[in-house]
């Protein structure tokens, strides 16, 4: 039981390169979540998903798109990387809109140059 | 809009002794959660313990325990007979009940246990 797993780990773009951020869960989860952390602050949330086939922006959600692939992947893209971007990206899943402990990934270091 | 204050950015302790963290939160919801999670180095965020606010009894998970007033919105975080694998930061975050997808997290508390 792997709990939520992200790909890749680190991450270097250029200014206008894209890329997509990898999410997965094996606890059966409805709920997957997107979040960014910048130093000095808290976690923000970009994009959730409640359930297979619904998606919902966050508090963060320019420049990112996401797809929930199927009930246990959830990516995050960036068409257009720009320095702003640069960031931890965390992962994260819950039972549900109830149940609604998130359990996080190890988190994506991306940088864009 | 529900907003968490972590007033602490660092602390430091020695080891065994027993440390608190502080926590405060603004909201016009009843029905909510509050949780602290610590971020090692390794970056990974990981659970350390929960509290449904409809719960009077403060939670507790081992050395980790809360001491949560509703009325002052309040929701401490005090590790007992600290250890150096709690060195971390510790992040307080606030989620509403039914309907908010939202987790609000506060900045964090760098603490730093003394060998």
């Amino acid at each position: 039981n792997a709990g939520v797993t992200q790909t890749p780990k680190f991450q270097v773009l250029k200014t206008g390169q894209s890329m997509t951020l990898q999410c997965a869960q094996d606890m059966n989860h409805n709920s997957m979540y997107w979040y960014r952390q910048d130093p000095g602050m808290g976690l923000r949330l970009i994009y959730y998903s409640a359930s297979e086939g619904t998606t919902d922006k966050g508090e963060v959600p320019n420049g990112y798109n996401v797809s929930r692939l199927n009930k246990r992947e959830f990516s995050l893209r960036l068409e257009s990387a720009a320095p702003s971007q640069t960031s931890v990206y965390f992962c994260a899943s819950s039972e549900s809109r109830v149940m609604n402990t998130q359990y996080f990934g190890p988190g994506t270091r991306l940088t864009v140059l | 809009a529900q907003t968490v204050t972590q007033s602490q950015p660092e602390m430091s302790v020695q080891e065994a002794e027993t440390v608190t963290l502080s926590c405060t939160y603004d909201t016009s919801e009843s029905n909510y959660y509050l949780f602290w999670y610590k971020q090692p180095p390794s970056r990974q965020m990981i659970l350390v313990i929960r509290q449904e606010a409809y719960k009077q009894q403060n939670a507790t998970e081992n050395r980790f325990s809360v001491n949560f007033q509703k009325a002052a919105k309040s929701f401490s975080l005090k590790i007992s007979d600290s250890q150096l694998g709690d060195t971390a930061m510790y992040f307080c975050a606030f989620i509403a009940n039914f309907g908010n997808e939202k987790l609000t997290f506060g900045t964090g508390t760098r603490l730093t246990i003394i060998p």
